[in-house]
């Protein structure tokens, strides 16, 4: 079965800074990736995923994430964060099997901005 | 617009009273679920349906209940409900894609329930 670590619950990083979330996961074949963010009170919202191909994925609001097989690893970066990227961060890893509509979430890193 | 919707958005209720929390797609999607999110142990999958009439429990299914009766519809029964079901709900739909595996997920709003 799948599962996904993120090892950092809070970061807290200054605005225009960079920022980097881990997120690392055990599955045996090629996984399907995925991180989402959840403002606060509201549902979730896909940020960008990977299935297969370029290893460097463009997502929305300025956010990438580079998938390392060798790592096991799905890290989310933004060169430039700005106040309202202040969330919560899902990262979440499906399936090509019989459960290919599950997905495994990380327990979620909560990213304050600061002044 | 393409969307999840779900109802009712928040709900207090107190022990053993029976509830129902709607779910509803407008993707024609096959594959639809739901999931409850709590602090530090962020979304865990409650049941999960892959089409009609075809239902299967995910890894939190004890005291739920769920049924697919139409493509569109997947709602999430509490048939006594007891305040550690107190939660943050979602439900999800996706769509398996032709070359394999699975599309996005889309996630409903979210429904925040409180038993008393």
């Amino acid at each position: 079965a799948q599962s996904v670590t993120q090892p950092d619950i809070h970061i807290t990083v200054s605005e225009g800074a960079s920022l980097e979330l881990r997120c690392n996961y055990s599955y045996g074949a090629t996984p399907y990736l995925f991180w989402y963010v959840q403002s606060p009170g509201q549902g979730l919202q896909l940020l960008l995923k990977y299935f297969s191909g370029d290893t460097l994925v463009q997502g929305i609001k300025g956010f990438e994430a580079e998938f390392k097989r060798s790592q096991s690893s799905f890290n989310l970066r933004k060169p430039s964060v700005h106040w309202s990227d202040a969330a919560e961060y899902f990262c979440a890893v499906g399936a090509d099997s019989d459960s290919w509509g599950k997905l495994q979430f990380g327990a979620g890193t909560q990213v304050v901005v600061t002044p | 617009e393409a969307q999840v919707t779900q109802n009712p958005r928040y709900l207090i209720t107190v022990t053993g009273k029976k509830l129902t929390v709607t779910c509803s797609q407008n993707m024609n999607h096959e594959y639809m679920s739901w999931y409850r999110q709590d602090p530090g142990l962020g979304l865990r999958q409650i049941y999960y349906s892959m089409n009609v009439e075809v239902t299967d429990k995910g890894d939190v299914p004890e005291g739920y209940k769920v049924s697919r009766k139409e493509k569109r519809n997947f709602p999430l029964i509490l048939e006594s409900p007891s305040p550690n079901q107190t939660s943050l709900y979602f439900c999800a739909s996706t769509l398996h894609l032709l070359a394999g595996g699975p599309s996005e997920q889309f996630f409903g709003p979210g429904t925040r329930l409180t038993v008393l």
